[in-house]
């Protein structure tokens, strides 16, 4: 059965500093891995998506890197702002044949001025 | 487009009462998730339809829940009776075509928060 955990639960950090949030899958026979933000009280927006096949995906300030044999995914933040602030989850699809993404638990980052 | 719209955002209920969630999804596409997010289970997708039919029911927890998609641009999620232990947020969510094939990105709705007391 594929689990997807996401360490840490949460995060604090200062305005400017880089970071990098942690994804792993125990299962490496994955369809694509995507990075979604979740504000609170809202729903989710999704950040990145990498195809299996793909090796990192970029979207400005955003960087999420796919090992799929070693079962991990990391999504590098440059520059954070407190706008970043939010709960970010990841979110494995395993094959072409179904829609289910299975989701972690995800990481709350919040960004201090 | 105003994107996935749900209703209500919020609903108080008693032990025992019917709850029926609505989700309207972004026009055009064709595939409409139901994610039920808990603290201790995450999210978890509790059912899914392609062109109106359902294709995977297997998170759906037991018989007190059912779902339906009558047309293409209305779906509901219905719990009867409800229990405590059903209060959640429960998010629907809809993708075009070509999610399957190309892995297209889904678009969530702002999600329905329900308590049942």
């Amino acid at each position: 059965k594929q689990e997807v955990t996401q360490i840490p639960a949460a995060l604090s950090v200062p305005e400017g500093e880089n970071l990098v949030l942690n994804c792993s899958f125990t299962d490496s026979a994955i369809y694509n891995l995507q990075w979604f933000r979740q504000d609170p009280g809202k729903g989710l927006t999704s950040l990145l998506l990498i195809q299996s096949s793909q090796r990192e995906q970029t979207s400005g300030r955003l960087n999420a890197s796919l090992d799929k044999s070693s079962g991990r995914s990391t999504l590098y933040i440059a520059a954070s702002q407190p706008g970043d602030s939010a709960t970010y989850l990841c979110a494995v699809r395993l094959s072409s044949n179904t829609g289910k993404l299975i989701f972690g638990q995800g990481t709350t980052l919040q960004v201090k001025p | 487009d105003a994107g996935v719209i749900q209703s209500p955002r919020h609903e108080v209920t008693e032990m025992g009462q019917e709850v029926t969630l609505r989700c309207k999804p972004i026009s055009g596409h064709d595939y409409l998730f139901w994610y039920r997010q808990t603290m201790m289970r995450g999210l978890e997708l509790l059912i899914y339809f392609n062109n109106n039919v359902p294709i995977d029911d297997s998170g759906m927890p037991e018989d007190r829940f059912s779902a339906k998609m009558p047309n293409a641009s209305f779906s509901t999620l219905k719990i009867q009776p409800s229990e405590p232990r059903d209060s959640a947020v429960y998010f629907c969510a809809s993708s075009p075509t070509g999610f399957r094939i190309s892995g297209n990105t889904i678009y969530f709705g702002e999600g329905s928060w329900l308590t049942v007391v």
